[in-house]
């Protein structure tokens, strides 16, 4: 089926350091995801993004997150500053449509983020 | 608010055997609540098992079956018998809303042995 790849599948920075974390989502589709997981809790949703914008954030999606799909290319989630609380694992995803909330969302594996 | 609830995990059993999983939902802000399964085998991103998206009806896949129970306010999934390569974590999630924001629940490890 349609694939959703994250690069890189593990990162490792130091507190206070920019990060990017990016998104090949599946080719055809329009609106993408990223959602957070911190071990042993449940999957958040952070944001979502439609036409160069975002449609629809949560309380987690901090000032210090962004997100862009410059030129069609990899949907990103940058943090910076990253913080300690930021460890966890960014999953993206991506829907061909927004038909009311039953659109299938394709995931891709996750990148775990550990900030030190 | 809006959330869900299942099976805590790990869930183990044994080739062949019946299995169930619960899940429960609440949702407060949304007025058409859809239902789904994911599944995340070993190494894989999550992947929709099936969604049902409108109250009584049942949605099925790969043996599993899952039932939208507006009363009950539940979406439990089962299956007749189990196969080992069934192992993997199962996600109950509610959608919904228009910007197709989805709520997971903690997810249930299902363990299958041999």
């Amino acid at each position: 089926g349609p694939k959703v790849l994250q690069i890189p599948s593990h990162q490792i920075i130091d507190m206070g350091q920019m990060v990017t974390l990016n998104c090949d989502p599946v080719s055809n589709h329009l609106y993408f995801y990223w959602y957070k997981q911190i071990l042993g809790q449940q999957m958040e949703f952070l944001v979502n993004f439609y036409n160069g914008k975002v449609m629809e954030k949560s309380k987690l999606f901090k000032d210090q997150f962004s997100v862009e799909r410059p030129d069609g290319s990899y949907f990103t989630l940058k943090i910076q500053p990253t913080a300690l609380e930021d460890s966890a694992v960014y999953f993206c995803a991506s829907s061909l449509a927004r038909t009311g909330g039953a659109e299938t969302l394709y995931f891709g594996s996750g990148t775990r983020l550990t900030v030190l | 608010g809006d959330s869900v609830t299942q099976t805590e995990g790990p869930v183990t059993v044994s080739e062949s055997e019946s299995l169930i999983i619960n899940c429960t939902y609440s949702a407060t802000s949304i007025a058409y609540p859809n239902l789904f399964w994911y599944v995340r085998y070993p190494g894989e991103g999550l992947q929709l098992l099936l969604k049902v998206i409108t109250a009584g009806q049942k949605g099925s896949s790969r043996g599993f079956e899952a039932t939208y129970n507006k009363e009950t306010t539940s979406f439990h999934l089962q299956k007749a018998s189990v196969q080992e390569s069934d192992s993997a974590v199962y996600y109950c999630a509610l959608g919904g809303s228009s910007n197709n924001r989805i709520f997971f629940g903690d997810g249930t490890q299902l363990v299958v042995k041999p």
